[in-house]
């Protein structure tokens, strides 16, 4: 299985820009990268993903390396209520019971 | 309320006893899974059910069985419980995922938080 290496922790200060690194050398062409977040005392929570393009949603934006070997997720404007555990998870098309969670990166956003 | 819920959210017990935690969903998703988290270790696959009829054994379903008695409920039984089993227990699901792009979010419950002693 493709597998996903991250940072165990990186912190932040309120209002600035986050960017959480991720590398999957071994990517699949037909993977799709994930990301999603486990606020404290409560289950994980999709924020985004890609295949090839950068993609932007209302949560985040996701930056996919050209080789597809790395992705960021960009958190515009970090706040208090960002601060989570981060994950990076490749899955195949069509489906989710291959979706890998690792420890991830926890992030800190100090005020 | 909330789409995914699980019941209990706490529960401690003793080894040997058995023990069903509950996932009921009512967003209509097809598939359902099981998932546990041990600190430093993420969340790991137990099972999961694409459909009624359909059950399959995820990474670490030893000690572990499922039973999916509708679409909107899915239960995690451990038939004897261990202490290596203390853990959080996620519930998910999911949709299939149709079309270019979709690959079918997963939606979580909140967790049970087993102990077992």
């Amino acid at each position: 299985d493709a597998k996903t290496t991250q940072p165990n922790s990186m912190e932040s200060n309120e209002e600035e820009p986050v960017h959480l690194p991720c590398n999957h050398s071994t990517i699949s062409g037909t993977d799709y990268i994930h990301w999603y977040r486990q606020l404290p005392s409560q289950g994980p929570e999709y924020v985004i993903h890609g295949l090839t393009s950068n993609v932007n949603n209302r949560m985040a934006s996701l930056a996919i390396a050209e080789d597809r070997k790395s992705s960021t997720l960009i958190l515009h404007r970090a706040t208090l209520r960002d601060a989570a555990v981060y994950y990076c998870i490749l899955s195949r098309p069509y489906n989710n019971n291959d979706m890998r969670f690792g420890a991830g990166t926890r992030l800190t956003v100090k005020p | 309320d909330a789409d995914v819920t699980q019941t209990p959210r706490n529960r401690i017990t003793k080894t040997g006893k058995r023990i069903m935690l509950e996932c009921s969903q009512t967003k209509g998703h097809d598939r359902m899974y099981w998932y546990r988290q041990d600190p430093g270790l993420g969340l790991r696959l137990i099972y999961y059910s694409f459909d009624v009829k359909d059950i399959n054994k995820g990474e670490i379903s030893d000690g572990y069985s499922v039973s999916r008695q509708a679409q909107a409920k899915f239960s995690l039984s451990l038939e004897s419980a261990i202490p290596n089993q203390t853990a959080l227990y996620f519930c998910a699901t999911s949709v299939f995922p149709l079309g270019q792009g979709r690959t079918g979010e997963l939606f979580f419950g909140e967790g049970s938080r087993l102990t077992v002693l």
